[in-house]
């Protein structure tokens, strides 16, 4: 079983959209958790850390559920600039250096 | 530009041929990173260094893999005998030495082993 397993989508919704989607963890021990976005061919950057209290910036809303082991990134009034690839990040125990990704979501906004 | 900067941005090579690759981190930052990814995959991580020292490899780090960080500020990436496995994106990312282990990342360097 993977680390990280995300739905790879694509998730195509016109401007204006609610879209939501999440990401499974496999280790329960997990300590850190991560939402990065990645442009076609670009570097993956961070978009915001998720808390156990979730959490919000802007219009995007991250949620961690501990006991299901899994993480959620909702976009509200999703724009154009938004289309991208969603990274699902885990800092697995027993180290605090190592990031293990998923293999993203790919999200579509369309005009 | 103070983030992480990568060299050269694209690599082709020779099957068979050693390529190295160089990361330049966030300056103050003491802990960089060595991830490679392929289409349709998430980075995959290869190897950790902080200060000087690699503390960690992966085992998708095989012999022909090498990393180094001399002095504790950039780092090299070289593969010798590469293979046509070998073409993806290699990505370096650093961070401070706190707690929450935020990366940041470079632009990569791909390399197309032909």
């Amino acid at each position: 079983r993977k680390e990280v397993e995300q739905d790879p989508g694509p998730f195509n919704v016109p401007e204006g959209a609610t879209v939501a989607f999440n990401c499974t963890y496999s280790n329960s021990a997990s300590q850190s958790f991560f939402w990065y976005r990645q442009d076609c061919r670009k570097e993956p950057k961070l978009l915001m850390s998720v808390y156990s209290s979730g959490n919000e910036d802007g219009r995007f809303t991250a949620q961690l559920n501990r006991a299901s082991q899994y993480i959620s990134l909702l976009i509200r009034d999703s724009k154009l600039s938004d289309s991208a690839t969603y990274l699902c990040v885990v800092n697995p125990p027993g180290n605090d250096y190592k990031l293990s990704f998923g293999a993203g979501t790919t999200v579509t906004v369309r005009a | 530009d103070t983030g992480v900067s990568q060299d050269p941005r694209h690599k082709i090579t020779k099957r068979g041929q050693n390529v190295t690759f160089r990361c330049d981190p966030i300056s103050e930052h003491n802990r960089l990173y060595w991830y490679r990814q392929t289409l349709g995959q998430g980075p995959e991580f290869l190897t950790y260094f902080q200060n000087e020292a690699q503390l960690e490899k992966s085992r998708l780090l095989s012999d022909r893999f090498s990393a180094e960080r001399p002095k504790g500020s950039f780092s090299t990436l070289e593969i010798q005998r590469t293979e046509q496995g070998d073409s993806a994106m290699y990505l370096c990312a650093s961070s401070p030495n706190v707690a929450k282990n935020i990366q940041y990342f470079g632009a990569g360097t791909r390399l197309s082993v032909l």
